[in-house]
Parts: structure tokens; C-alpha cells; sequence
């Protein structure tokens, strides 16, 4: 266990729907970065977030947004879901944005039908 | 851009024979590079590292890999493997902006 937590664990939506995915960093840790995970791939850089601030973001439209709290937990948010958007979503957390080592979560699996 | 390329898609061993996955990482400046692995139904952990000096790292469980600058590759190494290695092997990589995973190789270890 990494003491990173996401919630909830699975979700199914409907297509043009929006979904809100949740995550708890690891005490002490300021800086939360968000993967996607389809089946049978490695984790693809979704955003990072330091400080409350978007700190680096991957190749995904902008209908991918987040946010990070005082308390450093932090949300992902998909707008207009799209059937390739159904995957495993994976937070990871680190003390800093240039500590690279992430301690991740167990993910959250969301399917869109 | 960067990316990150797995040799083997699934690689199935008996216990007690010797393990090695290729990594090859397309990037030319510094970066820092990693294996994670995940256990079926657990999450994503970190096995080892590396960010400089010596090019051979060793990591939790028996596990090391050796940096190869020159052929940009991390490959990943255990003498021997147990029926408890079995699990997904991801390597990864970062310039400090991106953070970029090959796509995985499956490690079934037969009892």
C-alpha cells in the first residue's frame, strides 16, 4: 500500500456524459499526476499538479481538466465521455514535481457504454 | 517526442531460469528512468531507478537493471525467478516534464 487512495474504485457512464474521478496523495506529497490506462497498455501521462496548479500536461484533449486542493488531493474530470475514454484512471503522487519516484493508487476502472 | 519500447509482449519462464526484459527509450538529452511492476489486482510499484552514476541499479526483490547510454536501453535482470514474479513489467522514463511508460510485458512464471 502507498497510502494513495482513489475513489471510487469502478464507474460506468454513458457516452457525452461527464464523470468526476477523485484522489488522495500520500501525506506530505504536494504534487499529483493522473494516467490513463487502457487495457493491455502502459499508463499514458494524462496532467500533473503542483501546488494547485496545472504542472505539465500529456496529449489529451482539453475535455480532460483537473484540480488540486489545498490538502493536495485532487480530481479528474471528463466531459462529453467518449467509448475510448473507457480505462483504467491512475493517480500517482510525489513529495515534488522533481521527485521523480510516484507512489500510484489502485486506480479506478470507468467503462462507457 | 519521447517513447519507450517493451521487447517482449509476454514472456513465460519456469521457475529457477534467468530473467531479462529489453527496454529501449528514444530521447536524447538527460533523463531518468524506471521499472515499475504490478501484480495482478494490486497496484503499480516501483521496482528501481535510476537518475545518475553507476549505470548498474538494484532494486527490491532481486531485481537490478543496467543503464546502456549508448544503445538507450535499461534492460531488466533477475538470476532467478519465483512463481511470485509473476505479474506486468512496465519501464518508464522522464525528462522531469513528461513522464513516459513503454507498454507493458506479462511475466507468467510456471511452478
Amino acid at each position: 500500500e502507498t497510502g494513495v487512495t482513489q475513489s471510487p474504485t469502478h464507474l460506468i457512464k454513458t457516452r457525452g456524459q461527464q464523470v468526476t474521478l477523485r484522489c488522495s496523495s500520500q501525506s506530505g506529497h504536494n504534487t499529483v499526476s493522473w494516467y490513463q490506462q487502457a487495457l493491455g497498455q502502459g499508463p499514458q501521462f494524462i496532467f500533473q499538479y503542483y501546488r494547485e496548479e496545472e504542472n505539465g500536461r500529456g496529449n489529451f484533449p482539453p475535455r480532460f481538466s483537473g484540480l488540486q486542493f489545498p490538502n493536495y488531493s485532487s480530481e479528474l474530470n471528463v466531459n462529453a465521455l467518449e467509448l475510448d475514454d473507457s480505462a483504467l484512471y491512475l493517480c500517482a503522487s510525489s513529495l515534488d514535481p522533481g521527485e521523480y519516484e510516484q507512489y500510484f493508487g489502485p486506480g479506478t476502472r470507468l467503462t462507457v457504454t | 517526442a519521447q517513447s519507450v519500447s517493451q521487447h517482449n509482449h509476454h514472456v513465460i519462464l519456469s521457475e529457477a531460469a534467468s530473467l531479462e526484459l529489453g527496454c529501449n527509450y528514444s530521447y536524447g538529452g538527460t533523463v531518468n528512468l524506471f521499472w515499475y511492476v504490478q501484480y495482478p489486482g494490486q497496484h503499480l510499484q516501483l521496482l528501481l531507478k535510476y537518475f545518475s552514476g553507476d549505470p548498474l541499479v538494484k532494486g527490491i526483490k532481486g531485481f537490478e537493471a543496467e543503464f546502456i547510454k549508448s544503445k538507450f536501453s535499461f534492460n531488466l535482470r533477475k538470476p532467478s525467478v519465483q512463481w511470485s514474479d509473476t505479474a506486468e513489467y512496465f519501464c518508464a522514463v522522464t525528462n522531469g516534464q513528461n513522464f513516459v511508460f513503454g507498454p507493458g510485458t506479462r511475466l507468467s512464471v510456471l511452478p
